[in-house]
């Protein structure tokens, strides 16, 4: 049920685009997406609640396609503080023990910024 | 304050040790987290409390003991741990917890506490 995110590793150069997909084999009721640097807290950067919508923040977008089940970041004009792990997250089922929605992130998409 | 502070930033502990992990926030969050982090893996949810009160237990061994004694405060009680608790672990706070699809908001993570049992 853990969403899978593609590519698993990214290298760019600053200036570079790229593209991170969330893919998930059940539907998905939101996404949020979070960059955790190495050795730091991961850090929210958006959510998506509904299917269609899209959301921006600097030069870091994504989109949320409910009908696929798939979410996908966009980094434009990478900069070198764009370096670290990529994870989406969202709910991942119903917990066996309370029955309520648990979270869980996606396997992650390690990206590397060079000058 | 925005921020999550978690103590201490390392533990090393034996398996027959008892320790603690705390965790706080000035944000006026009702929901609270522990996650569990291994090197170069996503978090993995292990507790969450809404309004002081534990809403989720995700199959955690009873080795570990969540509490949450008001609603800036939250704690980790650790006995008897195996050598493959070692981890990073990480708390957040969010506004609100929802038991609902669609319930969960943006959460504010803690350093995290680098933990190693040997």
């Amino acid at each position: 049920q853990q969403p899978v995110q593609s590519p698993q590793a990214v290298i760019l150069r600053e200036g570079e685009d790229a593209v991170i997909n969330c893919s998930s084999s059940k539907a998905l009721y939101s996404v949020h997406w979070y960059r955790q640097k190495h050795g730091e807290a991961p850090v929210f950067l958006m959510i998506l609640l509904k299917g269609g919508e899209q959301k921006g923040h600097d030069k870091i977008s994504a989109s949320f396609n409910e009908k696929k089940q798939q979410s996908s970041l966009y980094l434009t004009a990478s900069q070198l503080s764009y370096s670290g792990t990529y994870f989406c997250g969202t709910e991942g089922g119903r917990t066996t023990t309370s029955g309520t929605y648990k979270y869980i992130f996606g396997t992650g998409t390690r990206l590397k910024v060079l000058a | 304050d925005t921020e999550v502070t978690q103590t201490p930033k390392h533990l090393v502990m034996g398996m027959t040790n008892k320790k603690s992990l705390k965790c706080e926030q000035h944000m006026g969050h009702r929901a609270m987290y522990w996650y569990k982090q291994k090197a170069k893996k996503p978090p993995e949810l292990m507790f969450v409390y809404s309004y002081e009160k534990l809403s989720i237990n995700e199959s955690v061994p009873s080795r570990f003991s969540p509490e949450c004694p008001n609603s800036s405060l939250l704690n980790l009680h650790l006995h008897a741990l195996q050598p493959e608790d070692s981890a990073l672990y990480l708390c957040a706070s969010s506004q609100e917890f929802h038991e609902l699809a669609g319930g969960y908001n943006e959460q504010f993570f803690g350093p995290g506490t680098r933990l190693t049992v040997l």
